[in-house]
């Protein structure tokens, strides 16, 4: 198994650009979830899906961020428009239910950096 | 929601000696307990979680304790090594599969 891939692995761009961050969970899983880690305020859930359904959104900082996730394969994390407090590493990560709560795997994350 | 303290936040140890986390939490439904460890650069990765029925866990050096009626759940590495050195987060699970992690602990073993 491949684990949890997201891409790109590093994204440079400007102030006020799209910016979009993907992610593919491990076959089969059926929960993803979007953390942002920054020195200052550590690992942050951001929103997460079960079944392709975004169950809880409240983590998202604001309207500038959105994700979706179009197919039990892919999600996409998108921030419109980018802003230099945006800079962090996200971490996409996914896990499957089972009798009971069971273990997130980590993709290796996409350092962002707005300029 | 959840909230989760970690402490301490540096750990210093000599190599061979333990090295011990403790953490907190706010939410007594909270039932699930991972620990994550995050070398530089990397991604977090569970070493070792615990959940509410279990006093105590172990897997080879390394072994986490969970106490519910004081809310508080604490890592515990025996015979460090230097590739033990790294950041370590303590996480909670209080609903659905929502994770509170702690700020994190940054364990340097020195040789």
């Amino acid at each position: 198994d491949a684990g949890v891939i997201q891409s790109p692995r590093h994204e440079v761009t400007e102030m006020g650009q799209e910016v979009t961050l993907r992610c593919k969970p491990i076959s089969g899983h059926d929960y993803l979830f979007w953390y942002r880690q920054t020195m200052m305020r550590g690992l942050e859930l951001l929103i997460y899906f079960n079944n392709n359904v975004p169950i809880d959104d409240s983590g998202m900082p604001e309207d500038r961020f959105s994700a979706k996730m179009p197919n039990a394969s892919f999600s996409t994390l998108k921030i419109q428009p980018s802003e230099p407090r945006d800079s962090a590493v996200y971490f996409c990560a996914s896990s499957l239910f089972g009798q009971t709560i069971d273990t997130q795997y980590f993709g290796p994350g996409t350092r962002l950096t707005v300029l | 929601g959840e909230n989760v303290e970690q402490h301490p936040s540096t750990l210093s140890v000599q190599e061979g000696d333990s090295a011990v986390i403790k953490c907190t939490y706010s939410d007594s439904a909270s039932n699930y307990f991972p620990w994550y460890k995050q070398e530089l650069g990397k991604r977090p990765q569970l070493i070792i979680d615990i959940r509410s029925n279990v006093g105590e866990k172990k897997d080879q050096r390394i072994a986490v304790t969970l106490n519910k009626t004081a809310k508080h759940f604490s890592l515990h590495i025996t015979e460090t090594q230097p590739e033990d050195s790294a950041v370590y987060f303590c996480a909670a699970s209080w609903r659905d599969y929502k994770l509170s992690f702690g700020a994190g602990t940054t364990v340097t073993v020195r040789a």
